[in-house]
């Protein structure tokens, strides 16, 4: 079945530095993808969504790129800051399907000083 | 900024009993979900609502779900008959469209079954 995942469940980096958060996808009919930012006691934050007609999109200090021959998702963020430090969700909808989001599991940022 | 608010933020009920979560959608959205999220694992689609009925439902979301839009703002999600395994974070989230385009969360209802 289709599914959504996660290379690394923790990461861990110094404030300032570049994060780079990964995701695999599985479905190659999924044409819309979204991250999400998940600070501790709080919902889901929608950051960024990129469909499948582009392979980058930049926003605020975030950029999520999309690799379709290998079904990888990735999102950037530069500069990092202690207040980056959450739980980050890559989400795919199904071209044609419900286009409820579907979550991945989730990797953990930690941001040290 | 609008924001979806639930209530109560903690929840804790006996086995076997109904519990009730509430939730304001942002007012001029059309689309509202329940999601819930396991104490580390992923956060898990329940139930879409559109137009006064359900859209979309997963496979947890059995007999002993319901959904309910009461009035005008409120949208609640009843479980009739608690068990220990639907101890969870319950999420509710609302959209202006369907395309699945910026959900906005809550910031959960915390349930413990005992």
């Amino acid at each position: 079945g289709e599914s959504v995942g996660l290379h690394l469940p923790t990461l861990s980096v110094q404030e300032g530095d570049n994060s780079i958060i990964n995701c695999a996808y599985s479905n190659s009919a999924s044409d819309y993808f979204i991250w999400y930012k998940q600070e501790s006691g709080k919902g889901p934050q929608f950051i960024i969504d990129i469909r499948s007609n582009m392979d980058k999109r930049q926003g605020q200090r975030v950029t999520v790129l999309l690799n379709k021959t290998v079904k990888h998702l990735s999102l950037q963020i530069a500069a990092t800051q202690p207040g980056d430090s959450a739980v980050y969700f890559c989400a795919e909808t199904l071209s044609g399907g419900s286009y409820i989001p579907t979550f991945g599991r989730g990797t953990s940022l930690i941001v040290h000083p | 900024e609008p924001e979806v608010t639930q209530t109560p933020s903690h929840q804790v009920t006996q086995m076997g009993q109904e519990v009730i979560l509430r939730c304001v959608p942002i007012s001029n959205h059309l689309y509202f979900y329940w999601y819930r999220q396991i104490l580390g694992q992923k956060v898990e689609f329940l139930v879409s609502f559109y137009n006064n009925e359900i859209s979309e439902k997963s496979e947890i979301f059995d007999d002993q779900f319901s959904v309910e839009r009461p009035d005008g703002s409120n949208f609640t999600l009843k479980i009739r008959s608690t068990k220990l395994e639907d101890s969870a974070m319950y999420f509710c989230a609302s959209s202006l469209d369907s395309g699945g385009e910026k959900l906005f969360f809550g910031s959960g209802t915390q349930l413990s079954v005992l």
